[in-house]
């Protein structure tokens, strides 16, 4: 079945610094790949969508300067979490789909900033 | 806007019970609804769906039907195993394919 990894899995970083994180989908082109963030206890809240070559679409709240999307093919997606705090800790989760199938969610990442 | 309410956890049930984990959405037009399982320290894992009013979705032997006149999708298995301990997730997929996520109910089975 189709996969989709992240990576890291985990990273821990000073606050200041800049994180990526790649999202991959390793057996299928992801036209479209969605990056969620996941407090403790909490559910998904979905960041922002991005089709392959073209800018990403954020929802409401997040900020683009901060949390810069790339999805230069279709086979991968970063998210960079710029100038990091801690209140940026979270588990950062992906997915990715081709047109008309379901989504795809890769295993997660556990940032946190120190 | 479409949303997903779910019965708020935690759900503490002994092994071979009956659960039932309950969902209730609001959506313009004919969404696909969704349960997604996260088991400790994983990932989401898509553990049913169903795509239009009446279907019934099932897996591992959990099973949800998509009530229209209700707008519910609820979760239900009829003996749930130490291993079903996870937390689930309803969720919609909306017209512009994004997932909306319920809040998430967190289950553990007592042996």
């Amino acid at each position: 079945g189709a996969v989709v990894s992240q990576h890291p899995s985990r990273v821990i970083c000073k606050s200041g610094t800049s994180v990526k994180i790649e999202c991959r989908s390793l057996d299928f082109q992801a036209t479209t790949m969605f990056w969620y963030r996941q407090f403790p206890k909490q559910s998904l809240m979905l960041m922002a969508t991005s089709n392959e070559g073209s800018k990403a679409t954020y929802e409401q709240g997040v900020e683009k300067d901060k949390f810069l999307i790339n999805h230069a093919s279709l086979t991968l997606s970063t998210l960079t979490v710029t100038s990091a705090h801690p209140e940026d800790s979270s588990f950062y989760i992906c997915s990715a789909r081709q047109t008309g199938t379901p989504h795809v969610f890769g295993p997660g990442t556990r940032l946190t900033v120190l | 806007g479409n949303s997903v309410t779910q019965m708020e956890g935690p759900v503490t049930l002994s092994e071979e019970a009956f659960l039932t984990i309950n969902c209730t959405y609001t959506a313009t037009g004919y969404p696909s609804l969704f349960w997604y399982v996260q088991y400790p320290g994983e990932g989401l894992q898509l553990l049913l769906k169903a795509t239009k009013a009446d279907d019934k979705g099932s897996n591992k032997g959990f099973e949800a039907t998509y009530r229209k006149e209700t707008t519910s999708f609820h979760l239900e298995k009829g003996s749930v195993q130490v291993s079903d301990s996870a937390v689930y997730f309803c969720a919609l997929n909306s017209s512009a394919s994004k997932i909306i996520f319920g809040s998430g109910t967190r289950l553990s089975i007592r042996p």
